[in-house]
């Protein structure tokens, strides 16, 4: 019984390069989250998607982040021309909907150089 | 805004006593809230979920919700000091919406 996917654990990106963070939910699970949690602070929403949907873009930068959740493969959280501000931690959350709680993957940790 | 408030701590407990956990949140369209359990550098765990005034109990674990005093909180019994962790308090306006998370408040359980 997977629980929700995020690779990579950890990535490391030179400030000016791009980072894909990758997120399989729960298998039945068709609600994906991105939060991101910067040192010592709590999870910030970022974005709310259904398949092939955004629904919620709200909390997610106007520049240089987007994501996408394609009817096939695994949501996508991707950060171009990054700066050392990015550095977080980035969790991907899944839920069936409805009035369901969101369970969390493991994270991946983005450190800038 | 949106906001949901907890005390940073870190909260100290005996093993063996009650930990309480306390929370509050500024959204009176809040319906949903939840507890979740982070130990450090690793992801939130699910501990409790309530959705109407009153109390749950789940095992050692207790959540209390007040929506006409705005707040939530989680009680721990028999703490333990595997319970040592950073517990989020978060809200939900209705079913799908994102949740809003507190800062964390961080429990040392002392053997």
């Amino acid at each position: 019984n997977a629980g929700v996917m995020q690779n990579p654990r950890h990535l490391v990106r030179r400030r000016g390069q791009e980072a894909r963070l990758r997120c399989s939910p729960m298998k039945g699970h068709s609600h994906v989250y991105w939060y991101r949690q910067l040192p010592e602070e709590g999870l910030k929403f970022m974005v709310y998607l259904q398949k092939e949907n955004i629904i919620d873009e709200s909390g997610m930068p106007k520049e240089r982040f987007s994501a996408e959740f394609p009817k096939e493969g695994p949501s996508i959280l991707r950060i171009q021309q990054v700066v050392r501000g990015d550095s977080a931690a980035y969790f991907c959350a899944s839920s069936e909907g409805g009035n369901q709680p969101q369970h969390f993957g493991d994270g991946t940790r983005l450190s800038i150089l | 805004q949106k906001e949901v408030e907890q005390n940073s701590g870190p909260l100290s407990v005996p093993e063996g006593a009650i930990a309480s956990l306390n929370c509050t949140y500024s959204d009176r369209g809040s319906q949903s809230f939840f507890w979740y359990r982070q130990y450090s550098g690793k992801s939130p765990e699910l501990i409790m979920s309530i959705y109407s005034n009153g109390d749950k109990e789940d095992g050692r674990f207790t959540a209390q919700l007040n929506k006409a005093s705005q707040y939530v909180s989680l009680l721990i019994r028999d703490s333990q000091p595997s319970d040592s962790a950073t517990y989020l308090c978060a809200s939900r306006n209705s079913g799908n919406t994102p949740l809003v998370f507190g800062k964390g408040t961080r429990l040392s359980v002392i053997a």
